[in-house]
């Protein structure tokens, strides 16, 4: 059974980094396509980005100077950073296996909670 | 950008059947993805590509898909079934990921 989580600081700076990594387990994560989803508190999802295999990767528009997917193989882990945050990027972040680019999230984490907050 | 909408809420009585849409241009050319999220937890996958249900996914929740809507349809709701649900597809134009803004079932 393919398990999820995720994990990082849940308080950042404004203008900082956010640093967040998903600890996959269960399957290889080689092997199928990895998304990062955000929902801020009492609103809907939004997409991120995705990521397969370090080979390719999509962001959301509105986010994709801001962000960077990464895949760390022998540690069957993925990664995201977002820089300069703000507010608005105070957000559940959750990670998932997805079936393929077309998008149906299978697997979810649990999600994590990152406030933006001097 | 290709645009999502979902009503805000539904409600239902128990044991009636829901039906939650998802309006887009032309959807029905696209695999529409549906996820139900209970407070405090994750989003999960209950239908994809229109109308295929994982496994362990009650045959009572069924999609459909065509022209510009897609719905969702439970049938004999429970109280468990109170949650959000959203869609979701992959533009192919933008090659971009796009959620709805989500639905409230309430189930009186």
């Amino acid at each position: 059974q393919v398990q999820l989580q995720e994990s990082g600081p849940g308080l950042v700076k404004p203008s900082e980094t956010l640093s967040l990594t998903c600890s996959v387990s269960g399957t290889s994560i080689s092997s199928y396509y990895w998304s990062w989803i955000r929902q801020p508190p009492g609103k809907g999802l939004e997409w991120i980005a995705y990521i397969y295999y370090s080979v390719e990767t999509n962001y959301n528009p509105s986010l994709k100077s801001r962000v960077t997917l990464s895949i760390d193989k022998s540690k069957n882990y993925l990664s995201l950073r977002l820089r300069s945050v703000t507010a608005a990027d105070t957000a559940v972040y959750y990670c998932a296996r997805v079936s393929s680019k077309y998008g149906a999230n299978t697997d979810w984490g649990q999600g994590t909670l990152v406030t933006v907050s001097s | 950008s290709y645009v999502l909408t979902q009503p805000p809420s539904v409600s239902v009585a128990p044991g009636e059947t829901a039906r939650i849409t998802c309006g887009g241009n032309n959807i029905g050319s696209k695999s529409v993805h549906w996820y139900q999220q209970k407070p405090g937890q994750a989003p999960l996958l209950v239908i994809s590509y229109d109308r295929d249900r994982p496994s362990g996914i009650p045959d009572r929740i069924f999609g459909s898909n065509s022209g510009n809507t897609a719905t969702l349809t439970i049938s004999g709701v429970e109280a468990g079934d109170e949650a959000d649900y959203y869609c979701q597809v992959w533009d192919s134009s933008s090659d971009h990921w796009v959620f709805g803004g989500g639905t409230k079932l309430t189930v009186l």
